[in-house]
Formats: C-alpha cells, structure tokens, sequence
C-alpha cells in the first residue's frame, strides 16, 4: 500500500497547548498535503508542502518535511477547542501522476 | 459557489441493489475523484476522472461503475451492492495544472449502508 501513516492514531491535549502529529510513507512523492476532516464532514484541505520544500506555516499551523525519512509533521500551536479534528496527511507520489494517497489519521481532541 | 455536491447524503440498500452516487462541483476544476472512508483505514481511491472524457482506476476499483458525465458531473455506480461496500463516499474535485500544486476540494460524503 502507498498510504501514508499517521501517528499518534489519537491525541488528547489541553487547551492552549501544542498538538504534534507525524505522517510516514513509503515512496518519493512530489507534494505532501494536511486535511482536516470534522466528525461527519468532508475533508478540508490545510497545508501543502512540495517535495523540494523543508517547512511551511500557515497560521497556527507549521508543517515539515523530510523527504530523507519519507516523513511529514504537523504542528498546530496554541489549540483550541475548535482544533478538535481528525487530521490527515496525503501523498502525491511521483509515479502516480495525479492521484493523492490518504494516511490513517490522528484524531485530535482539545480539551477546553 | 457550492463547492462540490454530493447526493443522497443517506443511503441503506439490500445486498444486490443498484444506485447511483451523485457529485457535482461548480469551480471549473478538470478532475474529479471518489473516495471510500472506512472506520481506520483513511480515504481510498475508487476511480478517478483527470478530465471531461477519460477515467481511471484507483486503488480499490472493484464492484464500481464511473462516468464522467461533463466537466461537473462525475457519477458512481454500484451494480450489485455488497455489504463489503458499506462505507463513507467523498467525491473530491481539483484543477490539475500540474504537479505538485493542487489540492482537492471535498463534498459533504455519503453514507451507505448495504444490508
């Protein structure tokens, strides 16, 4: 399987504190990509990073990249209660034009 | 703009039904995907259209019809439904200009239950 994984498969934080979560995947890839999914919704895409990128912010949210390691993680600083959220890593690797490959996910819950 | 629309929202079928999950998305985007979501196993790709004419395989095609009806329409078809097809159907769009610049934009899912 191309999918990536998640770790921790579930996080419990306090409000105010960070949350971290990792995404490991097998092959070279050309994009990596964080979505957020809400109990009972679709998706929402975050953050992309490219392969050739080392680390990107947007916001609270800071994502890094080691394509070395073949891995990805998401930090989110400061959560809140509405960062409560499954979330997702998602590879584009570079052999499979343009099909995305989805991760397991790590629930999140932000305690307030 | 809606987005990306998906209908039903809800479905319970008997195992051998047919039906047909509907998507469409209003942001001109040239690909569309479906995706299954299953309790721990993430997001995985049933087919996928790169654009208005052509359509692929994904990673867990079996069991699936696709068409892409026009650049906003991308249908699915269950023939005969097993309970192995229970699960949670995204439909997801994307202006595809090149690699390693897009995101995919979600609908709201359908649940389908094969009983």
């Amino acid at each position: 399987s191309q999918q990536g994984e998640e770790d921790p498969q579930a996080l419990s934080i306090q409000e105010g504190e960070n949350a971290t979560m990792n995404c490991s995947y097998k092959t070279s890839i050309n994009n990596l990509q964080w979505y957020r999914q809400n109990s009972g919704r679709g998706l929402v895409h975050l953050i992309l990073i490219r392969s050739n990128e080392r680390e990107k912010h947007s916001g609270r949210l800071r994502v890094t990249l080691d394509t070395s390691k073949k891995s990805s993680s998401l930090l989110i600083t400061a959560s809140r209660a509405a960062d409560t959220a499954s979330y997702f890593c998602a590879t584009c690797p570079s052999e499979a034009g343009n099909q995305f490959y989805f991760g397991t996910g790590t629930s999140l819950t932000v305690i307030p | 703009n809606a987005g990306v629309t998906q209908t039903p929202k809800f479905q319970v079928l008997k195992t051998g039904q047919s039906m047909t999950l509907q998507c469409a998305q209003d942001m001109n985007h040239n690909s569309m995907y479906w995706y299954r979501q299953d309790p721990g196993m993430g997001l995985r790709l049933i087919y996928y259209s790169a654009s208005e004419g052509t359509t692929d395989k994904g990673e867990v095609p079996n069991g699936y019809n696709v068409s892409r009806l026009n650049k906003r329409e991308f249908s699915l078809r269950l023939e005969s439904a097993a309970p192995s097809q229970t699960s949670v159907y995204f439909c997801a769009s994307e202006y595809w200009l090149a690699v390693g610049t897009d995101t995919q934009y979600f609908g709201p899912g359908t649940r389908l239950t094969v009983l």
